[in-house]
Order: structure tokens, then C-alpha cells, then sequence
């Protein structure tokens, strides 16, 4: 089945600075990979999402990109403010299963 | 608004005791999962169902079953509960190559 691993699992950087989040995935049929932001006592939501046909997608400070051929996929957050702080987790899906990674917990330091 | 409700929001239960999460939407999606939350492991798939009357097992269906009563209902039952059951669960759905809507979470202590 597939396997996604995500680093780093903890990190930690200054408010106005960027941060980035990889992923790899296992299974090269996956073809949808989604990132959910959970945080602290609530449940995770979907903030950016990418398909297997596109290599970059950007929503204002966030962008994702992804190179199908490595099998690696980053979230890139920009201009970090203080509620960018919760846990992020990427997925890959294939079949309409979600594969989740083990989730970075980001903490914007102000 | 059309949301994911999950009852209990909160549980303790004995070991040995039979427990059951319940998992309802009003969103009209077909696609309905269960997951379990615990730290540092990310969410890990129990089972999931995409219509009524179908049931697959998840990366770590053992000790679960689950029953699809309704294209909006989706029950996660532990038979005979044990400590390492300890997690969060989560309910999501879904419609074919969307997004994932998620539940508000289960606490489940087994003492």
C-alpha cells in the first residue's frame, strides 16, 4: 500500500519568515495531494490541494508543489503570521484513499 | 451548514466493553472513512465505505468493524475495547475526487 513520510515533524521559525513541509509518497498511481491544517482541539482542514498533472499551485501565502518523478511533494508557507501555528499534515491519495503522512507541528514564533 | 457530526464527543470506557462511534452528514456525500489519530502517527485508516453495503478495511482495521445503516451514517464499533485503543477518531467524507470533510473527533479513553 502507500506509504508517505513527512518531515520535518516538529518546526519552528520567526513570525515574517517562510516554512516549508515535504512529503514522499511510495505509490506512483497516487494522482491527488492534499494538505489539511489541524489545529490545537479541532478537526484537520483541507487549506491546498494539488493533482498529478500540475507541478505548482498557489493560494496567497501558500503554495504547493509537487515533482511526480522524485515522488515528493512541499507546502510552502510565506510571510508567516501567529495563526499559521498548528499541526499541518500532507496526504496522497489514490482510489480515493488518503494516505496520511505523521503531521509538522509548526510554531510561529512572534 | 451541511457538516460531519460524530457522537460521542468524549468517551471512557472499561477494557472488554463494547463501544460504538457514530458518524452522521448532511453534505449528501457517498464516500465515508473512519481514522484514528494518535501522536506522532498521523492519521491511520480504519475502514471506509463508498456507498451502502460497501465495507473495506483500512491499514489497521483489526479489533473495529463498521456498519454503513445509510448513505449518511457510518458506525465504527470496537467489540471488545483495549487500552491501545486509546485514540482520537475521526469520521470523514467525501465525493468522488474531492475533498475530505472531517468530523469534530472522539476522545476515546479505555481504562
Amino acid at each position: 500500500g502507500e506509504n508517505v513520510e513527512q518531515h520535518p515533524s516538529t518546526l519552528s521559525v520567526q513570525e515574517g519568515d517562510s516554512a516549508v513541509i515535504k512529503c514522499t509518497y511510495s505509490d506512483s498511481a497516487s494522482n491527488y495531494f492534499p494538505w489539511y491544517k489541524q489545529e490545537l482541539g479541532k478537526r484537520p482542514q483541507l487549506i491546498i490541494d494539488i493533482r498529478s498533472n500540475v507541478g505548482e499551485k498557489k493560494d496567497q501565502r501558500i503554495a504547493v508543489t509537487l515533482n511526480k518523478t522524485a515522488k515528493h511533494f512541499s507546502l510552502h508557507i510565506t510571510e508567516t503570521q501567529p495563526e499559521d501555528s498548528a499541526v499541518y499534515f500532507c496526504a496522497a491519495v489514490r482510489n480515493e484513499k488518503l494516505t496520511f503522512g505523521t503531521g509538522t507541528r509548526l510554531t510561529i514564533i512572534p | 451548514d451541511a457538516d460531519v457530526t460524530q457522537t460521542p464527543r468524549n468517551r471512557i470506557t472499561k477494557t472488554g466493553k463494547r463501544i460504538m462511534l457514530e458518524c452522521s452528514q448532511t453534505k449528501g456525500h457517498d464516500r465515508m472513512y473512519w481514522y484514528r489519530q494518535d501522536p506522532g502517527l498521523g492519521l491511520r485508516l480504519i475502514y471506509y465505505s463508498f456507498d451502502v453495503k460497501d465495507i473495506n478495511k483500512g491499514e489497521i482495521s483489526d479489533g473495529y468493524s463498521v456498519s454503513r445503516q445509510a448513505q449518511a451514517k457510518f458506525s465504527l464499533s470496537l467489540e471488545s475495547a483495549i487500552p491501545n485503543q486509546t485514540a482520537l477518531y475521526f469520521c470523514a467524507t467525501s465525493q468522488a475526487g474531492g475533498e475530505a470533510f472531517f468530523g469534530q473527533g472522539t476522545r476515546l479513553t479505555v481504562v
